[in-house]
């Protein structure tokens, strides 16, 4: 079974301070994905990252990074120098190689940034 | 290029009736998949259509029934709402073939509110 747990339900934070949100997945597959989706208000869902089971090569992007661990099959994510508009819901998920695209998604982490 | 598309962005309807949302994908993609996303939780997977077949089904009971036509759109319908069917309803698209590697585009959503 493919499950994925953020057990992060809400975060505050301050702004430009760093923040990191936590991804936890379970699954039986040796080849799988992982996303992380950004969610504000609006309700869209925005696209971040993919990560493939292959590939544990820490990835930074601008104030984003993303640390894959498989060994504790974590893919967590941290914005450094958080900003207000950093403030959304936070969805990771996970995606099989072979299912087309159906994607799991954990429960998501609500990220306060304050000014 | 018009990303995923959703109508109506907001409905409300009455315990029993039936609803029917729609959603057109981005261009150039042929596969839509649908998603319900309850308040304060993670989109959960619905099923998924290519080529005006239902290739893959989430946990849902079968007053969830969907179509696809010639120009890749598709419909989620969903028969005798119950209270619990209140949610967003997301949909999204990608390329069919690419597996989990594609990135999936998702739609603004449809806020449903059953009363």
């Amino acid at each position: 079974a493919q499950k994925v747990t953020q057990a992060q339900t809400e975060i505050s934070v301050v702004e430009k301070e760093d923040v990191t949100l936590d991804c936890v997945y379970e699954t039986r597959d040796t080849t799988y994905y992982l996303f992380w989706y950004k969610q504000p208000p609006s309700g869209e869902l925005v696209f971040l990252i993919r990560r493939n089971s292959f590939d544990e090569q820490n990835e930074i992007s601008g104030r984003y990074s993303w640390n894959f661990q498989k060994s504790t099959s974590s893919f967590n994510f941290t914005i450094t120098a958080s900003q207000v508009v950093d403030s959304a819901v936070y969805f990771c998920a996970l995606s099989q190689l072979n299912n087309f695209n159906k994607f799991y998604f954990g429960s998501g982490t609500k990220l306060n940034v304050k000014p | 290029d018009a990303g995923v598309t959703q109508s109506p962005t907001h409905l409300i309807k009455t315990r029993g009736q039936q609803v029917t949302l729609r959603c057109s994908p981005k261009s150039g993609h042929d596969t839509v998949s649908w998603y319900q996303q309850a308040l304060g939780q993670g989109p959960q997977f619905i099923f998924q259509y290519y080529e005006e077949e239902e290739r893959q089904r989430g946990n849902f009971p079968d007053r969830f029934s969907g179509h696809q036509f010639p120009n890749y759109s598709s419909e989620l319908n969903v028969n005798a709402l119950l209270l619990g069917d209140s949610a967003l309803y997301l949909c999204a698209s990608s390329l069919y073939g690419t597996g989990g590697e594609d990135e999936q585009y998702f739609g603004p959503g449809t806020r449903l509110t059953v009363t």
